[in-house]
């Protein structure tokens, strides 16, 4: 059983589309989060929910829209996509807020938009 | 702020040699300190994690020191393997992990 698992793997897709992408855990932790990773491998915090509510939004554009419908899934929604999107897009989880025990990351997203 | 300084970005060794990778950070407030590996293609994987209660802490061929007054951190692999060749992060705790830029590890057979 993969315990964080991310649908799709990967997106190709043209600039303007929306696009959503999936996560799932079956860790039973509480706290789920997105990540970015870009083409230099920096790995910079997206979004954080901790029992479905939002706790870090940091500066990233209001066309990314996350949802936590249960505290076992976390979706990404990106409207109007644009070049600068591509990247690996990672969702992890953990117990509490990851300041004790480290993060389960899922097996990543590439989203391409041409 | 919340910046982690990862040094060196590349790493070239020799199998067989130790390497070295060295972190630094700013907030003091930080008590957990994991490091990852991301193997091309794949997920980042926790490999080995300190607390701040600790200055030192060994599994086999990896091993992290921590000095929290001077608010740095290392990784060391000893005896390394073609298969350790990867990109690792480390990372500090807060109330989200950030992560260093990553060090890109190349072990030459």
């Amino acid at each position: 059983d993969t315990a964080v698992s991310q649908t799709p793997k990967y997106l190709v897709t043209q600039m303007g589309n929306d696009k959503s992408i999936k996560c799932e855990q079956n860790l039973g932790h509480d706290t789920m989060y997105w990540y970015k990773q870009d083409s230099k491998k920096f790995l910079k915090i997206m979004f954080s929910y901790n029992n479905k509510e939002l706790i870090i939004n940091e500066t990233v554009p209001n066309r990314f829209s996350p949802k936590s419908p249960d505290k076992a899934h976390l979706n990404l929604h990106i409207n109007s996509l644009e070049l600068g999107d591509s990247a690996v897009y990672f969702c992890a989880s953990s117990h509490g807020t990851g300041d004790y025990y480290g993060y389960t990351f899922g097996s990543g997203t590439r989203l391409t938009v041409v | 702020g919340e910046n982690v300084e990862q040094h060196p970005s590349t790493l070239s060794v020799q199998e067989g040699d130790s390497a070295v990778i060295k972190c630094t950070y700013s907030d003091s407030a930080s008590n957990y300190f994991p490091w990852y590996k991301q193997e091309l293609g794949k997920r980042p994987q926790l490999i080995i994690d300190i607390r701040s209660n600790v200055g030192e802490k060994k599994d086999q061929r990896i091993a992290v020191t921590l000095n929290k007054t001077a608010k740095h951190f290392s990784l060391h692999i000893t005896e390394t393997q073609p298969e350790d060749s990867a990109v690792y992060f480390c990372a500090k705790a807060g109330n989200m992990l950030t992560f260093g830029g990553g060090t890109r590890l190349m072990v030459k057979p």
